[in-house]
């Protein structure tokens, strides 16, 4: 099993431009949720999807959208991408929300926004 | 909120020691996560506890519920056990998202 899978690994963008991470799962899970880590800071969600058709707002959403196009797959879109989105992107699913089932990682993406 | 704090921050051991890594929270909560992140950023969950202890291998969790707080310790330390190590928990205690620790950076020398 492939678990979480997320594209791109690395992607440079310039200030302004639009990008859409994609991510899916081949677990079945209900659950799957977008997150940042940046450095000296712990990771923070920034939207969730409990289940297929619902998504919310987490700690950080401003700048991004997400789209859950079905139950294996939870894409994450910057419409205009600024520095301060500079950071390392975090994918997981679980088999339900909110906390009480084990996450799987995607190995992540580095975006740097110039 | 639940404030999360981890300690220590860094901590470098020579291979086979015992180590034990610290978990303080703030609010009671309903389930905790032990997260390890590789050097290659790759982030894999080791343990989900509530009560207890878990022990996987050489991994061993332990939470005390009352005292709020949580320790992961490794037996027998290895290089390959080098990576950072984060606790979780739920935000709110209860039925929400996960706030996550800064991690702990352990380095295992050999």
């Amino acid at each position: 099993n492939a678990g979480v899978t997320q594209t791109p690994k690395f992607q440079v963008l310039k200030t302004g431009q639009s990008m859409t991470l994609q991510c899916a799962q081949d677990m079945n899970h209900n659950s799957m949720y977008w997150y940042r880590q940046d450095p000296g800071m712990g990771l923070r969600l920034i939207y969730y999807s409990a289940s297929e058709g619902t998504t919310d707002k987490g700690e950080v959403p401003n700048g991004y959208n997400v789209s859950r196009l079905n139950k294996r797959e939870f894409s994450l879109r910057l419409e205009s991408a600024a520095p301060s989105q500079t950071s390392v992107y975090f994918c997981a699913s679980s088999e339900m929300y909110p906390n009480n089932s084990p996450l799987h990682f995607g190995n992540g993406t580095r975006l740097t926004v110039t | 909120k639940n404030e999360v704090e981890q300690s220590p921050q860094n901590l470098t051991a020579q291979e086979g020691e015992f180590i034990t890594i610290n978990c303080s929270y703030s609010v009671g909560i309903s389930a905790l996560h032990w997260l390890q992140q590789h050097p290659g950023g790759g982030i894999v969950s080791l343990f989900m506890l509530s009560s207890g202890k878990k022990k996987h291998g050489r991994l061993i969790a332990t939470i005390n519920i009352q005292e709020k707080h949580s320790s992961l310790h490794i037996t027998a330390s290895h290089p390959r056990d080098s990576a950072v190590y984060i606790c979780a928990v739920p935000s709110q205690g209860g039925a929400d998202g996960l706030t996550f620790g800064k991690g702990t950076h352990l380095i295992i020398q050999p």
